[in-house]
């Protein structure tokens, strides 16, 4: 069964820092990979993708790929109150043609 | 833009009792996914279209069924509703299920069996 890992947390930062998120993919043949943000109560919004190995920034966001060791993360610079929330790793499954999801890791950030 | 529309937002079902979770996307998405999420757990699917007329299963199933009559809605039935269906609900749509695209969600439908 394909799975995406992500450490539950919660985990904990203090306001200004960087908060880094972690997620491993079984599938080798996944190609793409996402972060989703979700807010209690509210549906998932994508705040990142990534398709390629290496490094991918947007604004306050980074996302890093390693397919050799099948890993993604996000980091998470000059953290915010408002960033404060479950985040959702994702990768597709080629061959199933749909995404599976993380258990999400809960970020909390301290003012 | 509406997006993916879901209704309703919230429902109570007796057990036993059957619904159909509404979802309609305006993207022109050939593919689109049901997914639920229990307290503090992640998505898991339930059932996923490729395009009108065609389904297929996902992780959980069981207790649930499809239909994909146009590119625009799929909806999601539950005939013998059961206190394990107790969860939020989330339809997404996505330009193709693999490769450089993403899914777009739902507002969610909370559902509660009793």
């Amino acid at each position: 069964q394909k799975e995406v890992e992500q450490n539950s947390g919660p985990l904990s930062v203090p306001e200004g820092a960087i908060a880094s998120l972690n997620c491993t993919y079984s599938d080798r043949g996944s190609q793409s990979f996402f972060w989703y943000r979700q807010y209690s109560g509210k549906s998932p919004e994508l705040i990142m993708s990534i398709y390629s190995n290496g490094d991918k920034e947007d604004g306050r966001f980074t996302a890093q790929l390693n397919k050799a060791s099948q890993y993604v993360s996000l980091l998470i610079r000059d953290s915010q109150p408002s960033d404060s929330a479950t985040y959702l790793c994702a990768a597709d499954d080629p061959y199933g043609q749909n995404f599976v999801f993380g258990p999400g890791t809960r970020l909390s950030v301290l003012p | 833009n509406a997006g993916v529309t879901q209704t309703p937002k919230f429902r109570i079902l007796k057990i036993g009792q059957s619904m159909t979770l509404q979802c309609t996307q305006d993207m022109n998405h050939n593919y689109m996914y049901w997914y639920r999420q229990d307290p503090g757990m992640g998505l898991k699917l339930i059932y996923y279209s490729v395009g009108a007329g065609i389904t297929d299963k996902g992780e959980v199933p069981n207790g649930y069924n499809v239909s994909r009559s146009t590119t625009e809605d799929f909806p999601l039935r539950l005939e013998l509703a059961a206190p394990s269906q107790t969860s939020v609900y989330f339809c997404a749509s996505s330009y193709s299920g693999t490769g450089n695209t993403e899914a777009f969600f739902g507002q969610g439908t909370r559902l509660t069996v009793v």
